[in-house]
């Protein structure tokens, strides 16, 4: 079975730009988050779409946005990047909202604002 | 509020035993997880408790709750480099006729020689 998949790898962009980030979860599962991980801190919760919904959103920016498809695949976007958004973005990937339901992460897409 | 509270770093001797402390504010959370992320990599689930269960041991991973403290604490037996990650805890907690989960900020494991 193949895990949560997420492009690209590395992303490199410049301020005022802006980036797109691919997520594909495991085949099955419905939820999807993601979470930003500047370096050396922990995870900062960003989004949760289930079924096709927004269900929850972190304490960031409008210009942080997403969507999720009929496939449950997911993109984030991030407008008029700043040097701050530098991070680690990490998509994770539930069967569904259950309690006994953990999260599987991806790899992530390390961004680079220059 | 949610919030789910680790200490930032641990440095232990090779061949020594490893405890990663946790605690949880949602006396109701049903299951609780440990995840390890390696350099460069993505959270790796490395095991779950249920809430009925006071320990849970797999291999060299021994996970302790206590409830009425709200504590969790992985116990990582025989400690190897190839332990040297962060560590984050999570509880599930109960979030508008679904459940949502609930990240610590992690734990830095360093191994010495």
């Amino acid at each position: 079975e193949a895990g949560v998949t997420q492009s690209p790898t590395h992303l490199i962009k410049t301020r005022g730009q802006q980036a797109t980030l691919r997520c594909s979860p495991i085949s099955g599962h419905t939820s999807v988050y993601w979470y930003q991980q500047a370096l050396g801190l922990g995870l900062q919760f960003l989004l949760w779409y289930d079924e096709g919904e927004e269900r929850n959103r972190g304490n960031f920016p409008p210009r942080f946005s997403g969507r999720q498809f009929p496939n449950y695949s997911s993109e984030l976007n991030v407008n008029a990047l700043e040097l701050e958004d530098s991070a680690l973005y990490l998509c994770a990937s539930r069967p569904g909202t259950g309690e006994n339901q953990p999260q599987h992460f991806g790899d992530g897409t390390r961004l680079s604002i220059l | 509020g949610e919030d789910v509270e680790q200490s930032l770093f641990l440095s232990v001797r090779e061949g020594d035993s490893s405890v990663i402390n946790c605690t949880y504010t949602d006396s109701s959370s049903t299951y609780l997880y440990w995840y390890k992320q390696e350099p460069g990599a993505g959270l790796q689930l490395l095991t779950y408790i249920f809430s009925n269960m006071d320990m849970k041991q797999d291999q060299r991973l021994t996970v302790l709750l206590n409830k009425k403290d709200k504590h969790l604490s992985l116990r990582i037996a025989d400690t190897q480099t190839g332990d040297s990650a962060i560590y984050f805890c999570a509880e599930t907690v109960a979030y508008s006729s679904a459940s949502k989960i609930i990240f610590g900020s992690g734990t830095r494991l360093s191994i010495r020689p």
